[in-house]
């Protein structure tokens, strides 16, 4: 079945430092969505990512989209303590309906 | 508040019991899934319903889970037989069927079965 991961599982910067995730599917996928949940919380929506080689930014956030469609990352540039939270990658497959497959997510703290 | 409302937030259980939780969507969408979390993990897709319509259910899911959403608005979601490995939080979101598929996702009940 369809997988999707997501390394590091963990990661500590100091603030002002960057941060990268990186998901990848084992299979391709037809569109992949960026959630954000914080300790205690749950998962908010963050982005969608649907062209191969998309590149979007939403503010200090950068997403991108490989070009097989097989992997994504993002990258959250300087930092700041209201960054803390796990950030999951979802993926959609071409025959999978509507069904999203979340990666294992990556816990980001952030060292004031 | 107009977001994703589920009931209860917390469940706490005896092996082999029932239980039943409730979601309450966002009114205009007509998209609902059933997720379940456990400590360190992503949310794992249960299933499926446009309006009342449950399109897909988890290949994964026992046959012990089953969902209901009878008039295309609230839905639940009912465990029989709880078992140990039960134990999580269920997740419930809703989106519309146009757009960019955004789910908006509910605080969850967690569920604890002893």
């Amino acid at each position: 079945g369809q997988q999707v991961m997501q390394i590091p599982q963990y990661q500590h910067v100091q603030e002002g430092e960057d941060f990268t995730t990186y998901c990848n599917s084992s299979t391709t996928l037809s569109n992949i969505q960026w959630y954000k949940q914080r300790p205690g919380g749950h998962p908010v929506f963050l982005i969608q990512l649907v062209k191969s080689g998309e590149v979007k930014k939403q503010k200090r956030l950068t997403f991108q989209f490989g070009e097989a469609k097989k992997n994504s990352s993002l990258h959250i540039t300087a930092t700041q303590t209201t960054d803390v939270g796990t950030y999951f990658c979802a993926g959609r497959g071409p025959n999978t309906g509507n069904q999203f497959y979340f990666g294992t997510g990556t816990s980001l703290t952030v060292i004031p | 508040d107009t977001g994703v409302s589920q009931d209860p937030r917390h469940k706490i259980t005896k092996r082999g019991q029932n239980v039943t939780f409730r979601c309450d969507p966002i009114s205009e969408h007509n998209r609902l899934y059933w997720y379940r979390q456990t400590l360190g993990q992503g949310p794992e897709f249960l299933t499926y319903f446009q309006n009342e319509a449950q399109l897909e259910k988890s290949r994964l899911l026992s046959d012990r889970f089953s969902a209901e959403r009878p008039k295309g608005s609230f839905s639940t979601l009912e465990i029989q037989r709880t078992e140990q490995g039960d134990s999580a939080m269920y997740l419930c979101a809703s989106s519309l069927q146009v757009g960019a598929n955004e789910q908006f996702f509910g605080p969850g009940t967690r569920l604890t079965v002893l």
